[in-house]
Parts: C-alpha cells; structure tokens; sequence
C-alpha cells in the first residue's frame, strides 16, 4: 500500500538556519503530494502541495519539489523564524480513481530558538 | 479560521458514557473526514463521508460511530470507549474526494478517556 516516510524528530535550530525535512513515499499510482503544518493546538493547515513530477509548491517561504525518480518531496526553507515552530506532515493522496484518501507521514516537530 | 469547526475543543468522559463530536464546515465542501491523531503515530483516518454517503470505513470499531446528515455537519458518536481511545479527533473536508484537491482540518477535539 502507499506510505510515507519523514525524517524523525524532534528538529531544533536557530533563528536564520537552513531547514530541510526530508519525506520519501511509495505509492503505486501517481500520487499528488503535501506538506500540512500543525501550530500547536490546532488542527493541521495545507502548508503546500505539488501534483505531478517536477512541480514545485511554495508558500510563505518554504518549497518542496517533486521528485519522480527519488521519490522525494523534501521540505526546504533558507532562514527560519521562531514561528515556524510546529510539527510538519508529508502526505500523498493516490489520483488513480475511487475516494483517494490521504496518507500521512507520522511528523516532525520543529522548535526554532531565537 | 479554516472554516472547519469542531466541538468540544476538549472531552473528558468515563468507558461507558455515551457522548457525539460535532464538526461543522463553512466552505462548501461535499467531502468530509474523521482523524485519529495519536501521540507518535501518523494521522488514522477513520471515516470519508462523500456527499452524506460513507465511501470509506479503515476498520474502525463499532464503538465509534459516524453520522452525516448533511453536507455541512459531521458527527462522530462515541460509546464504552476504552482508555487507548484517548487522542486528538480531527475534521476535515474537502471539495470533493480528488486527489488534487487539499483537505481543509478543524482544531480537534482532544479526548480523555478515565
């Protein structure tokens, strides 16, 4: 069945890093792939999202590319901020027919220092 | 504001009380969720609603137990829950159950079972 692999936590860095949250999948169709983000407590927001090989979704600094022949979708941004502390879900949804449901990785917290 | 409401934000309730969580959504939305969200587990999902017809059930016990009278509302009734039952209960929905299409999640419900 499809999965989703992200790299474990918990991640801590300081103000102005570099971040990069690593997420492989398997899937057997053609997945579309996201990055949720959960504040906490709060529910799970679409950070961004990529729906065929190559695509690059971007928001509020952060991108992920998709990557057909790795099987990646790798989270980057260049400089964190304190805010950006959360836990981040990888997640695909299958597009070959049916109720495709979400699968997700099982995230990674994030704590920036100032 | 997501446009996805949950209620209560926080349950506490004995193994054999008999209490409902209440999702609401003000987008529009046909499609809609029920997520178990476990410490250091991914995201279960538990239950797809598609417009008011159950499309998707993951083997959830039968002391959970999902109603959707219409496309806005979503109910998730509970009864002699046990203690590993204790989490944080996600809604979510979507336009409809495509692949490209992102869901949109409410806080949670987060539940204690004594």
């Amino acid at each position: 069945g499809d999965s989703v692999t992200q790299m474990e936590g918990p991640v801590t860095l300081s103000e102005e890093a570099f971040l990069t949250i690593n997420c492989t999948y398997t899937a057997t169709g053609y997945p579309s792939l996201f990055w949720y983000v959960q504040y906490p407590g709060e529910g799970l927001q679409l950070l961004l999202k990529a729906t065929k090989a190559d695509d690059k979704g971007s928001n509020k600094g952060f991108e992920a590319t998709y990557r057909k022949e790795t099987t990646s979708f790798h989270l980057e941004k260049g400089s964190v901020q304190v805010s950006d502390s959360a836990v981040y879900f990888c997640a695909l949804r299958d597009n070959s027919g049916g109720a495709q449901k979400l699968v997700f990785g099982q995230g990674t917290r994030l704590t920036i220092n100032p | 504001e997501t446009g996805v409401t949950q209620t209560p934000r926080h349950l506490v309730m004995g193994m054999t009380n008999k209490k409902s969580l209440k999702c609401e959504q003000h987008l529009g939305h046909n499609a809609m969720y029920w997520y178990k969200q476990s410490a250091k587990k991914p995201l279960e999902l538990m239950f797809v609603y598609s417009l008011e017809e159950r499309v998707e059930n993951n083997s959830v016990p039968s002391r959970f137990s999902p109603e959707c009278p219409n496309s806005s509302h979503l109910f998730l009734h509970l009864h002699t829950l046990q203690p590993e039952d204790s989490a944080l209960y996600l809604c979510a929905s979507s336009p409809g159950t495509g692949g490209n299409q992102p869901q949109h999640f409410g806080d949670g419900t987060r539940l204690s079972i004594l």
